[in-house]
């Protein structure tokens, strides 16, 4: 079963700033027939998609964030991560990196089947 | 954006109890709706794919059902280890859209 766990910053990010979190994915590798997304949660709201990686480095952005969001992969490190550009509190959040299919031959399989527990992320001068 | 309206937002039941909670799309979605757990400080755990679809090692207390742009989870015989809060999202339309939770309280 893979695993997923994610890694930031021990403190806040001031706002302005960047934020750059890695995911380590473990008993597993980053393979071809996988999207490798990011999903955050603000506290005490809902679940926001922000983006996703194919091996192939191929990504897909959330509209809304689209201009200030950079998500890479290493597949030599087996991980991969989000960079997020010019923050403000609203990025305050729980940030899970989750993994979700990719069959092109069947679209069922393509839902988030394994996460990580989460990191909070904190904006504050 | 496809909106999600899951319900109730939370819910109190008492052990034994059988429990439906219900995703509605504001589109038709394929049936590419999937339901999972999520724990304080755990990593969310996947119910069901594809509507219908029990994941693999997953007890058989929990299904499925809809179509169309009605979806619901059923959990059977619940028991204190259910307490969590549970979550639909869509996969069909690009952005990826969640339901707001429902948080089940095992009296």
């Amino acid at each position: 079963q893979v695993q997923l766990q994610e890694s930031g910053p021990p403190g806040p990010v001031k706002p302005s700033g960047t934020l750059s979190l890695t995911c380590d994915v473990s008993a597993g590798s980053i393979t071809n027939n996988y999207l490798w997304s990011w999903i955050r949660q603000p506290p005490g709201k809902g679940l926001e998609w922000i983006g996703e990686i194919w091996y192939s480095g191929k990504t897909n952005y959330s509209p809304s964030l689209k201009s200030r969001v950079t998500i890479s992969l290493d597949s030599s490190k087996n991980q991969f991560s989000l960079r997020l550009t010019s923050v403000t509190a609203a990025d305050t959040a729980i940030y899970f990196c989750a993994r979700r299919g990719g069959w092109s031959d069947n679209w069922n399989l393509n839902y988030f089947d394994s996460w990580g527990q989460g990191t909070l992320v904190t904006v504050s001068s | 954006d496809v909106q999600m309206t899951q319900s109730p937002s939370s819910l109190s039941a008492s052990v034994g109890d059988r429990v439906t909670i219900t995703c509605r799309t504001s589109q038709g979605i394929n049936n590419l709706l999937a339901w999972f757990q999520q724990k304080p400080g755990k990593a969310p755990k996947s119910l069901i794919y594809g509507a219908s679809t029990l994941e693999t090692g997953v007890p058989s207390k929990f299904s499925g059902s809809g179509s169309g742009t009605e979806f619901s989870l059923t959990i059977s015989s619940l028991q204190p280890e259910d307490s969590a809060t549970y979550y639909c999202h869509q996969y069909d339309t690009y952005p990826i859209t969640f339901g707001q939770g429902t948080r089940l309280e095992i009296k």
